[in-house]
């Protein structure tokens, strides 16, 4: 029973070149989160995806960052032209359904171990 | 706007003694408020929630904590920490009604010694 899956752990790219970083949720979760820890700080939301669909990408940066959760395969979130100030961990978090749908009314986040981009 | 604020990011006990991690938010209406512990190069591991029923909650590993709304606090405690205890803690809040993305605090760094 595998849990949130991310890959790869460590990714270390030059400045200007695009990182593709990617998860596979939960068995039987259709909801995936991506978060951004930089160092010294708590995680920072970026965006939020169901199956083919954004649904809250408001912690996304405007440029070069984008993502995507196709209908098959797992959910990736490239970032174009990296600069040093992308380096951080990102985690993936995956949860069965919606905050407030129903049942306890707060679902939980999965986590993944993160991926840890560094840009030289 | 919801915000989540961790009083110390470093907290230093004894093996044996009482943890206690202070979290405190700031929302128009309760939030779902969680704890995560996170491993070096690990992600975060879910250690309790408060969904709006019990205002004590119990979770893994020992932990516990309560809910004080008059205080806008949801404090980490444990009676007796262990070295295994030794990690980064995570306080985050999430609204209801389609509010899926967790805020989270800072974080506090909790090292035990011998």
């Amino acid at each position: 029973n595998a849990g949130v899956m991310q890959n790869p752990r460590h990714l270390v790219r030059r400045r200007g070149q695009e990182a593709r970083l990617r998860c596979s949720p939960m068995k039987g979760h259709s909801h995936v989160y991506w978060y951004r820890q930089l160092p010294e700080e708590g995680l920072k939301f970026m965006v939020y995806l169901q199956k083919e669909n954004i649904i809250d990408e408001s912690g996304m940066p405007k440029e070069r960052f984008s993502a995507e959760f196709p209908k098959e395969g797992p959910s990736i979130l490239r970032i174009q032209q990296v600069v040093r100030g992308d380096s951080a961990a990102y985690f993936c978090a995956s949860s069965p359904r919606n905050f407030g749908t129903g049942g306890s009314g707060a679902n939980v986040l999965t986590f993944g171990a993160g991926s840890r981009l560094t840009v030289l | 706007a919801q915000s989540v604020t961790q009083l110390g990011s470093h907290v230093s006990v004894s093996e044996g003694a009482l943890v206690l991690l202070r979290c405190n938010y700031s929302s128009s209406v309760p939030p779902y408020l969680f704890w995560y512990v996170q491993y070096p190069n690990q992600g975060l591991q879910l250690l309790l929630k408060y969904t709006s029923a019990a205002t004590l909650v119990k979770g893994i590993n020992g932990f516990e904590a309560e809910f004080k709304k008059s205080e806008t606090s949801f404090h980490l405690t444990k009676p007796s920490a262990h070295m295994s205890d030794a990690a980064e803690y995570f306080c985050a809040a999430g609204l209801g009604g389609g509010g899926n993305k967790l805020t989270f605090g800072t974080g506090t760094q909790l090292k035990v010694e011998l």
